[in-house]
């Protein structure tokens, strides 16, 4: 157990809905990181928070967005879904310091029909 | 911009050695890390290596770094069923977050 948890872990849902993912970090983790896991594209980089606020982004779409509330834990929303943007959805959470391990949760699987 | 490249498939027989290669292209990487996911889990930390080191030994984990040619391997020894998984590497300049390989697909035969 790492110590993430996500919920849930199954998800389906039909094309042009909204899904709101979430993540709870590894106690004392300040840092949450949103993956999305596809067949053909591999591990993507979503988006990172620290505290709250937004460190770092990467291939997320403008339809996807997510927040850090104050109690640490993370929600990942995909709205007008699509079929492509059926994946694994994976968050991470990592202490302050630079080159500590990110520990992964689950998985959301996301199946858009 | 950061990249990391690794072979999709390997198939090892049970109880051979398996050697998982990895380019990357981000010289200011100070880790480089090996993750397992194993059949409908997420992400499992291996192993990880600091930049400064050539090699780091743990039980029958063997990394290997050539900065030189940015390369990285991963070898188990005496692989066995329960290592069918697949094997991310990944990179971490301490500053921006994880850059995956799309992972490499370890099957290993009885």
């Amino acid at each position: 157990d790492s110590g993430v948890t996500q919920t849930p872990k199954h998800l389906i849902t039909a094309t042009g809905q909204r899904v709101t993912l979430r993540c709870s970090p590894r106690s004392g983790d300040l840092s949450v990181y949103w993956y999305q896991q596809s067949l053909d594209q591999g591990l993507q980089f979503l988006i990172q928070y620290y505290n709250g606020e937004e460190r770092a982004k990467g291939n997320i779409l403008e339809r996807f967005s997510a927040q850090q509330f104050p109690d640490l834990h993370s929600e990942l929303n995909l709205s007008s879904l699509e079929l492509g943007d059926s994946a694994l959805y994976f968050c991470a959470s990592s202490g302050p310091t630079p080159g500590t391990e990110a520990f992964f949760g689950q998985g959301t699987r996301l199946t858009v029909v | 911009g950061e990249d990391v490249e690794q072979s999709l498939f390997l198939s090892v027989r049970e109880g051979d050695s398996s050697v998982i290669n990895c380019t990357y292209t981000d010289s200011s990487s100070t880790y480089l890390y090996w993750y397992k996911q194993e059949p409908g889990a997420g992400l499992q930390l291996l192993t990880y290596i600091f930049s400064n080191m050539d090699m780091k030994q743990d039980q029958r984990l063997t990394v290997l770094l050539n900065k030189k040619d940015k390369h990285l391997s991963l070898r188990i020894a005496d692989t066995q069923t329960g290592d069918s998984a697949i094997y991310f590497c990944a990179q971490d300049d301490g500053n921006t977050p994880l850059v995956f390989g799309k992972g490499t697909r370890l099957s290993v035969i009885a």
